[in-house]
């Protein structure tokens, strides 16, 4: 059964770079979609984008400037920087994955990341 | 942009008693790429139905979604205890590609 774990720092500064890991365990990274979707506090998911395996990304417009996600197949690691943080950023990270390329049916237990000075 | 409109915003009944759910989109959503969600509190989302009427895996039957075009439902036949949560829903396929509802609270009444 897969498992993934988000890590990274829980506060960033607001203009920086926020980076956040997202580890699997339990399957192959060398199939399905992987993303990141993100959830402001009292409010409901954003979906931030998506890599497939391939390489191939799709990003949410509203944030496609700023946003970055790879995977690295060496290290079943999959990526998320979004540069330029405003207190707007500030919410619970998740990192997803499914065969399919239009729900999400694994998601990591999801890390709070607070934009703050 | 496809935007979900979930109703009510909460819903109070009993553990034994039937909960109707209602998604409606902006624009028409193929059924294939409508799917539901209940999110517990302090955990990720769960997901619950796909394509729009297809349980997930480990999913109890109870749960059931319907739905085509602008309109989607997910019926939960009898309330467990813990069956009382957040309950949103998404589509697949416009731009964004992935959009989220608002969500529908399920409480205890």
């Amino acid at each position: 059964q897969v498992q993934l774990q988000e890590s990274g720092p829980g506060l960033v500064k607001p203009s920086e770079t926020l980076s956040l890991n997202c580890t699997v365990s339990g399957h192959s990274v060398t199939s399905d979609y992987w993303g990141w979707i993100r959830q402001p506090p009292g409010k409901g998911p954003e979906w931030i984008g998506y890599i497939y395996y391939s390489g191939s990304t799709n990003y949410n417009p509203s944030l496609n400037s700023r946003v970055t996600i790879s995977l690295d197949t060496s290290k079943k690691q999959l990526s998320l920087k979004l540069t330029s943080v405003t207190a707007a950023d500030t919410a619970v990270y998740y990192c997803v994955r499914d065969r399919s390329v239009s729900w999400y049916f694994s998601w990591g237990q999801g890390t709070l990341v607070t934009v703050s000075s | 942009e496809i935007v979900l409109t979930q109703s009510p915003g909460t819903l109070s009944l009993s553990p034994g008693e039937r909960a109707t759910l209602s998604c409606r989109a902006s624009q028409s959503v193929s059924s294939s790429y409508l799917a539901w969600y209940h999110q517990r509190p302090g955990q990720a989302p769960r997901l619950l139905i796909y394509g729009a009427s297809n349980r997930a895996a480990g999913i109890p039957d109870r749960f059931s979604g319907s739905g085509s075009g602008t309109d989607f439902t997910l019926t939960i036949s009898r309330l467990e205890p813990e069956d009382f949560a957040v309950y949103y829903c998404q589509q697949y396929g416009g731009s964004p590609l992935i959009t989220f509802g608002q969500g529908t609270r399920l409480e205890i009444k």
